[in-house]
């Protein structure tokens, strides 16, 4: 079956240490996109890509980083710099940037702080 | 600037009492409205895509409807199942992101 596949489903972070999310899809997207939630707010965008070695900051950038080595793939790191990095992490993929398609997406990792 | 405004934000029904969640927004010329279905611990699921005024879609108990400035999801006769937070999302013309509203967290009770 089609879809994003996001690990691991619970990762903690300790303080000063940097960490990776893991984000899969074999839909064949161009475009991948990673979203933080938190209770009571929507979806906020923290980085895209709409092809393999180019990706954009979102509205809250700071504290993370990302690659697109692959079409397939498009981790999260979050770093120290992070200071409130605990948040339910979505991660979703379109066939294209700026599309009328939808998104859709994996089913997320939650992180906490050790 | 770009808005979406979800309410009611939470919403109680009997099982079997129908109801409508709405979304509101201003875009400079839309692109597209989404509705997604979140239960607990997971991601948002895609149920529909809305382009422009007068177009509905349905879906099972769902159907959603849209104006130039609002759209409403309506259920009819709910089942405890339908239970999850209701998320609607507006992609605007030009170079913008996707903006998504807060959610309508929906209760189905037996």
């Amino acid at each position: 079956d089609g879809g994003i596949t996001q690990s691991p489903k619970y990762l903690f972070r300790k303080e000063g240490q940097n960490v990776t999310l893991s984000c899969e899809q074999n839909l064949n997207h161009d475009a991948m996109y990673w979203y933080r939630q938190d209770p009571g707010q929507g979806l906020r965008l923290i980085y895209y890509s709409q092809i393999v070695n180019d990706f954009q900051k979102g509205d809250i950038a700071e504290g993370y980083s990302v690659s697109r080595e692959k079409k397939e793939s498009f981790p999260l790191t979050v770093t120290s710099a992070q200071k409130n990095p605990t948040a339910f992490y979505l991660c979703a993929s379109s066939s294209r940037h700026y599309s009328n398609q939808p998104q859709h997406f994996g089913d997320g990792t939650r992180l906490s702080i050790l | 600037e770009d808005q979406v405004t979800q309410s009611p934000e939470a919403l109680r029904l009997q099982e079997g009492e129908s109801s409508s969640l709405n979304c509101s927004y201003t875009v400079s010329g839309l692109r597209g409205l989404f509705w997604y279905r979140q239960d607990p611990g997971k991601g948002p699921e895609f149920l529909f895509t809305l382009y422009s005024a007068g177009e509905e879609k349905e879906k099972e108990r769902l159907k959603a409807t849209l104006t130039k400035k609002e759209s409403f999801l309506h259920i009819t006769a709910p089942k405890p199942e339908d239970s999850a937070t209701y998320l609607c999302a507006v992609q605007a013309q030009g170079n913008t992101p996707l903006v998504f509203g807060k959610g309508t967290r929906l209760s189905v009770i037996a």
